[in-house]
């Protein structure tokens, strides 16, 4: 079946710093990626949606600028979370949705602890 | 805006003790799916239903996809600890549009 390779599984960084996230999609091409995050006890919140070769489109809420992504390829897409702040610390997700006949494949999660 | 109201969000029983999970919604959906999820790990795909009045089993596990494909339920039978853990209803529009998720199950089965 698909199956999506996500990296880290979890990082811990100081605040400041900037933390690149990779999701990548191993047999099949990812069209569409679309990036969650997930709060303690809480249910997955939408981030953003990007398509292969354009612009990510995001949320309502959601800083472009500091939750940089790029899906330059059809099998890897990469979430950035610039001069991170305990705040932006949570468990990030991504799902990819490729061709007909693909569903959505969720990878298995970074988790992200800025100190 | 959550469009997926999904209910009990937190649930305890005893094991060998039956349970319902809801989720409703005012939009019609072209699927939908149940995922489970285990903490610091990615959902993991339970089941897909895509047809009104669709009813599938997977063990203990009965889901059904109401007539209007507004609603699901996920059932399960004698639950036994090994079932605790978070469960995830989302629904799908046509086309490649984000999952729409409900808030969550948090399921605690007790030996």
């Amino acid at each position: 079946g698909a199956v999506v390779s996500q990296h880290p599984s979890w990082v811990i960084c100081k605040s400041g710093t900037s933390v690149k996230i990779e999701c990548r999609s191993l047999d099949f091409q990812a069209t569409t990626m679309f990036w969650y995050r997930q709060f303690p006890k809480q249910s997955l919140m939408l981030m953003a949606t990007s398509n292969e070769g354009s612009k990510a489109t995001y949320e309502q809420g959601v800083e472009k600028d500091k939750f940089l992504i790029n899906h330059a390829s059809l099998t890897l897409s990469t979430l950035t979370v610039t001069s991170a702040h305990p705040e932006d610390s949570s468990f990030y997700i991504c799902s990819a949705r490729g061709e007909r006949g693909y569903g959505y494949t969720f990878g298995s999660g970074t988790r992200l602890t800025v100190v | 805006t959550q469009l997926l109201e999904q209910s009990p969000q937190f649930l305890s029983i005893q094991e060998g003790e039956n349970l319902t999970v809801y989720c409703n919604s005012s939009s019609v959906f072209s699927s939908l799916q149940w995922y489970r999820q285990e903490p610091g790990e990615g959902p993991v795909l339970l089941v897909t239903v895509v047809t009104g009045g669709e009813v599938k089993k997977l063990k203990r596990l009965t889901f059904q996809f109401g007539d209007a494909r507004k609603d699901s339920s996920l059932h399960i039978t004698a639950a036994q600890p090994g079932d605790t853990g978070l469960y995830l209803c989302a629904g799908a529009h046509s086309g490649n549009t984000p999952l729409v998720f409900g808030k969550g199950t948090r399921l605690s089965v007790i030996a």
